[in-house]
């Protein structure tokens, strides 16, 4: 049963220290997206990927998040330094033509 | 550009009653036009899709009817379950590997 898988899944930091999040797409997905989850904002697209090149990256804040995708089975997610409004649950999904798949999610506190 | 609004929640039904979550979008052309719900503590997952005005999307239960001419993809349910409590999401994607644009989402509780 082919699906993405995040990690990890819960991770708590100190503000100011970097966070790595890693998304394993699909195995045939050509196109990866980032979301961020909070109660205020809802969904939040941060980046997306196709055939590993970051086609829109608009809504991340350029000065402390990177997206990167090393090769076609990891996608990553970094902020450097996090900051306590980071704290959300950070999705990645995977798509084929027009369906996308979610993982869980990685539940990021930053106290 | 391209946005999609659904009803205010959250919604409260009893067991076996009937459902209707609104949905309207905007957007240039045709899109395809998706339902997602998600379960507590759960990623999403697609829930139904139209990919053409007049589609009826549906699936375990539920339908949702593209409508061009009102912008709309309301979804049904003709009989609720307690198992059918959960977040359902909207959404839109304008072409083929698009980024998929979500509504705000309407959590739904369904008590016995």
């Amino acid at each position: 049963d082919a699906r993405v898988t995040q990690t990890p899944r819960h991770k708590v930091t100190e503000m100011g220290q970097e966070v790595t999040m890693r998304c394993q797409p699909i195995l045939g997905h050509n196109t990866v997206f980032w979301y961020r989850q909070t109660m205020m904002q809802g969904l939040e697209l941060l980046a997306y990927f196709r055939n590993r090149a970051p086609l829109d990256d608009s809504g991340m804040p350029k000065d402390r998040f990177s997206a990167e995708m090393p090769d076609a089975t990891l996608a990553t997610l970094k902020i450097q330094p996090s900051e306590p409004r980071d704290s959300a649950v950070y999705f990645c999904a995977s798509a084929v033509n027009t369906e996308a798949f979610f993982g869980q999610g990685t539940r990021l506190t930053v106290v | 550009g391209n946005s999609v609004t659904q009803m205010e929640g959250p919604v409260t039904l009893s067991e076996e009653a009937f459902l209707t979550i609104n949905c309207t979008y905007t957007a240039t052309g045709y899109p395809s036009l998706f339902w997602y719900v998600q379960y507590p503590g759960e990623g999403l997952q697609l829930l139904l899709k139209a990919t053409k005005a007049d589609d009826k999307g549906s699936n375990k239960g539920f339908e949702a009817t593209y409508r061009k001419e009102t912008t709309s993809f309301h979804l049904e349910k003709g009989s609720v379950q307690v198992s059918d409590s959960a977040v359902y999401f909207c959404a839109l994607s304008q072409t083929s590997y698009d980024k998929v644009i979500f509504g705000p989402g309407t959590s739904l509780s369904v008590i016995p």
